[in-house]
């Protein structure tokens, strides 16, 4: 049964830093990795999509990598700003669902 | 031009009785998804269908009965609800099934039960 496991679990940075979110996954036959972001209150949205067959994908300052053998995952965040606090998600596609993980939940203070 | 969209986005209701939520997405997508979110945050697929056509239900009880009447919505009726039925409901959508599809999600709808 696959587990999807994010550390760290909470993370308060000052503005600037440049970040990195983990996400691990224990079965690696996965059609691909989602990464969402998630504001109190609100819903999901998608940051960033890895296929199964990537490495990596990058969005402006957010840079995904895909290690699928190893059943791991890094969001990097360049440059954090307050706007970027939320709750960030990864998800792993397999069997027509998406298997979300624990979140990491971020606050970037000015 | 709101992607996927849900109604009511708040539902306060009593123990026992019967909701609906209602999704609907103008992305043209075959493919829409019910998940559940607990109080921990944690999220949980449901159900899921493709052009009307059920091809996930994730041991959910047979309270909750999705409904597409087509491939644009997918509503969600629930029978005699539960306290443990509190949570947030998120709809999404997919263009097809299986494999580097994005995911597109709406706001969710909160649910209370007393």
């Amino acid at each position: 049964k696959q587990e999807v496991t994010q550390i760290p679990a909470a993370l308060s940075v000052p503005e600037g830093e440049n970040l990195v979110l983990n996400c691990s996954f224990t079965d690696s036959a996965i059609y691909n990795l989602q990464w969402f972001r998630q504001d109190p209150g609100k819903g999901l949205t998608s940051l960033l999509l890895i296929q199964s067959s990537q490495r990596e994908q990058t969005s402006g300052r957010l840079n995904a990598s895909l290690d699928k053998s190893s059943g791991r995952s890094t969001l990097y965040i360049a440059a954090s700003q307050p706007g970027d606090s939320a709750t960030y998600l990864c998800a792993v596609e397999e069997d027509d669902k998406l298997i979300f993980g624990t979140g990491t939940r971020l606050q970037v203070f000015p | 031009d709101t992607a996927v969209s849900q109604t009511p986005k708040y539902l306060v209701t009593q123990m026992g009785n019967d909701k609906s939520i209602k999704c609907e997405q103008n992305l043209g997508h075959d493919t829409m998804y019910w998940y559940k979110q607990d109080s921990k945050k944690f999220l949980k697929i449901m159900f899921s269908y493709n052009n009307k056509e059920l091809i996930i239900n994730e041991t959910v009880p047979n309270r909750f009965s999705p409904k597409s009447p087509d491939k644009a919505h997918l509503n969600l009726h629930i029978n005699s609800l539960e306290l443990g039925d509190s949570a947030v409901y998120f709809c999404a959508s997919s263009p097809g099934r299986v494999g580097a599809l994005e995911q597109f999600f709406g706001p969710g709808t909160r649910l209370t039960v007393l």
